[in-house]
């Protein structure tokens, strides 16, 4: 079975900072889908971004970007400038080829700092 | 609609009742997503439409759960039996065709206390 894990229960950053998220996940497979999803106090999931494990580029979403090691099977998530609307728990996911499993990390809970 | 709703918003039960729970998917949304977030705890997926099928129900954590998706639109969650343990916030989302291709879309959630 896939596992993904989050090491970081709890960061902090001071607003206009740059903070990286961890993830590490564990698969067999070649092909998959990575993502990282925000969810605020409200409880709304919004998806932050996605990767696609074949693609080597790393993904970018303005001041979101991910770093893909597939090799080291790490896919971290990098936040520039950060805001203080970024204040949220952060959810890295894994999503097997035929889209029809995830598996979520237990989450990172991010808090920027005014 | 605008995006994809859940009701109840929160739920409150006995142990032993059966509780349903309803996901509207935004419209032409083929795929559909049932996801159960325990306190302290990362989503845990539960099962998977496509259209009005649920190829896989592996995920389902008992048999006192079902689910079930009609005209390719509404679906509900039926936890028989509730127990304390069952206590968590439901998750929806929808997506149009198979995620693989498609960003998911998610719901407010389904608080569920059972006492």
């Amino acid at each position: 079975a896939q596992t993904v894990t989050q090491s970081q229960p709890e960061m902090s950053v001071q607003e206009a900072e740059t903070v990286t998220l961890s993830c590490t996940y564990d698969t067999s497979e070649s092909n998959y889908y990575l993502f990282w999803y925000k969810q605020p106090p409200s409880r709304q999931m919004i998806l932050v971004i996605r990767q696609e494990a074949y693609k080597q580029q790393n993904a970018t979403e303005n001041r979101f970007s991910v770093n893909f090691q597939k090799a080291a099977k790490s896919f971290s998530l990098k936040i520039s400038d950060s805001q203080l609307g970024d204040t949220a728990m952060y959810f890295c996911a894994f999503m097997n080829p035929l889209g029809n499993q995830f598996y979520f990390g237990t989450g990172t809970s991010l808090t920027v700092i005014p | 609609g605008a995006g994809v709703s859940q009701s109840p918003s929160n739920k409150v039960t006995e142990k032993g009742k059966d509780v349903e729970l309803r996901c509207d998917p935004i419209s032409g949304h083929t795929a559909l997503y049932w996801y159960r977030q325990s306190l302290g705890q990362g989503l845990e997926f539960l099962i998977y439409f496509q259209g009005n099928s649920a190829p896989d129900k592996s995920g389902l954590p008992s048999d006192r759960f079902s689910a079930e998706r009609t005209g390719g639109s509404v679906s509900t969650l039926t936890i028989q039996r509730t127990q304390q343990e069952d206590s968590a916030v439901y998750l929806c989302a929808s997506s149009l065709g198979r995620a693989t291709s498609g960003t998911q879309y998610f719901g407010p959630g389904t608080r569920l206390l059972v006492l």
